[in-house]
C-alpha cells in the first residue's frame, strides 16, 4: 500500500527567507503524480505544484519548486522568498491510476508552516 | 465559475441525528471526491464518483455513511446516526478527467460537530 509521509508536523521561517518542506512515500509504481497542495485559515485548499513520476525536471511554479528524487521517493517543497501569506497548512499527496482505471489519492498528515514578520 | 460549492459550512448536531453534507462541483468536471479531514487522521479520502457513478467507496468508514450522486452537478454525503467522532471538516473536491493535471478543486469545507 502506498503511504506518504510528512516528518515536520510545523515549521516556521522569517519573512523572505527559503524554507524547504519534506515528503517522502512509499509506493512500488513507476508512474505517479505528486502533488503539494497548500491550505490557508481560510480552509481552501489550493494547488501549489505538481511533478509527474515520469519526468526527470523538478517542477517550479514561481516561487515554489520541488526537489523530486525517484529513487529516494522523496519529494520536497522549496518556497523561496518566504511571504506572509505563505502562512498555511501544506500537504503532500501521491496520486496513482490502478489498472482497472481508478484513481488512488494519498495525502500526508501535513505541515504547519508559519511565516514570521 | 464559482468553484466547488458546500453547504453548510458549519453544522452542530446532536449525537444519533442524521446529517447531510451537500456539494456542488464545478461545471463539467466529471469526478467528485468527499474527505474527511481530523487533527488524527489527516485528510482522508472517503468515496469518489466517476459521472455520478461510485468507483471506490474503500474509505467510508461505516455503513452509517452514505454518498450519493444523483446528477452532474450535486452529490451529498450523509450520516446516520451522528456520532461525536464524525466531527471533523468534510471537503468536497472536483477534477476534470481527460487532462495532463489530475488537479482537485476543493470546496470550502463543511466543519460537522455532533455533540
Amino acid at each position: 500500500a502506498q503511504t506518504v509521509t510528512q516528518s515536520q508536523p510545523e515549521m516556521s521561517v522569517q519573512e523572505a527567507e527559503t524554507v524547504t518542506l519534506s515528503c517522502t512515500y512509499d509506493t512500488s509504481e513507476n508512474n505517479y503524480y505528486l502533488f503539494w497542495y497548500k491550505q490557508p485559515p481560510s480552509r481552501q485548499m489550493i494547488l501549489v505544484i505538481r511533478q509527474e513520476a515520469y519526468k526527470q525536471q523538478n517542477a517550479t511554479e514561481n516561487r515554489f519548486s520541488v526537489n523530486f528524487q525517484k529513487a529516494a521517493k522523496s519529494f520536497s517543497l522549496k518556497i523561496s522568498d518566504s511571504q506572509l501569506g505563505d502562512t498555511a497548512m501544506y500537504f503532500c499527496a501521491f496520486m496513482r491510476i490502478t489498472t482497472s482505471g481508478t484513481y488512488k489519492y494519498i495525502f500526508g498528515t501535513g505541515t504547519r508552516l508559519k511565516v514570521l514578520a | 465559475d464559482a468553484g466547488v460549492i458546500q453547504s453548510p459550512r458549519h453544522e452542530v448536531t446532536e449525537m444519533g441525528q442524521e446529517v447531510t453534507l451537500r456539494c456542488k462541483p464545478i461545471s463539467g468536471h466529471d469526478y467528485l471526491f468527499w474527505y474527511r479531514q481530523t487533527m488524527m487522521r489527516g485528510l482522508e479520502l472517503l468515496i469518489y464518483f466517476n459521472n455520478n457513478v461510485p468507483i471506490d467507496d474503500s474509505g467510508m468508514p461505516e455503513d452509517r455513511f452514505s454518498a450519493k450522486m444523483p446528477n452532474a452537478s450535486f452529490s451529498t454525503l450523509k450520516i446516520q446516526p451522528s456520532e461525536p467522532r464524525d466531527s471533523a471538516v468534510y471537503f468536497c473536491a472536483s477534477s476534470l478527467d481527460g487532462g495532463l493535471s489530475y488537479e482537485q478543486y476543493f470546496g470550502p469545507g463543511t466543519r460537522l460537530t455532533v455533540t
